[in-house]
């Protein structure tokens, strides 16, 4: 399967703990995205990388959260000390710079803070 | 900061009828694309329109761009079952490559 994975699939922490998520891309895309989709809301943009530079970062991402790409390939999200709140779907995603920049998303980490 | 409502926010319809979902930004896009979230799905690129005025078919589907760029549509044809699921719009603003998903249009059909 060439397309975006993501691993693990589920995730169930407690309170306070530190999880790690990460994301394999399109292997010739040089743009990797991570977004938080919680039920019944569209995904939203938490931070991209072009090639191993992190280009943007949104508001919504805490201190709690830090994201890297140290080769220009697979990508981590590591969230710490989770909270209740950060339970969603978090979804990966890549495109290449060339033509329509067309979003190719992962199946995506559904995390569960108890 | 950049807004994107779609309307209806559900839409339940018997197999055979049509159905429409309407995008609308607080902002001008330089383009807009479409996604369809299958119920435990994720996110799967359907099209993108970049020129204003812009219409686009993929079989029964239609999207169109509007004049101003801040609004689009999505127009299904005799629509079947395999067409439940969610349909976001996203846009892009200026050359910012942080895409804006709009809040979705979930489609129910029944036979």
């Amino acid at each position: 399967d060439t397309g975006v994975s993501q691993n693990p699939r589920h995730k169930i922490t407690k309170r306070g703990q530190n999880v790690t998520f990460r994301c394999d891309p399109i292997s010739e895309h040089n743009r990797l995205y991570w977004y938080r989709q919680t039920l019944g809301q569209g995904p939203e943009f938490l931070t991209y990388f072009q090639n191993e530079a992190q280009l943007e970062k949104s508001r919504l991402l805490s201190d709690r959260f830090s994201a890297e790409r140290p080769k220009g390939s697979f990508s981590t999200l590591e969230i710490q000390r989770t909270e209740q709140g950060d339970s969603a779907m978090y979804l990966c995603a890549s495109s290449s710079l060339a033509g329509v920049e067309t979003q190719y998303f992962g199946p995506g980490t559904r995390l569960l803070v108890l | 900061g950049q807004q994107v409502m779609q309307i209806p926010q559900y839409q339940h319809v018997q197999e055979g009828e049509d159905f429409t979902t309407y995008c609308n930004s607080s902002t001008t896009l330089s383009n807009i694309q479409w996604y369809k979230q299958r119920p435990g799905g994720h996110p799967v690129f359907l099209i993108q329109l970049v020129k204003s005025g812009e219409v686009k078919k993929q079989k029964r589907l239609t999207f169109q761009f509007g004049e101003a760029k801040k609004n689009s549509s999505l127009h299904i044809t005799a629509t079947q079952t395999t067409d439940v699921g969610t349909y976001f719009c996203a846009g892009f603003t200026g050359t910012a490559s942080k895409l804006t998903f709009g809040t979705g249009t979930r489609l129910q059909v029944t036979l």
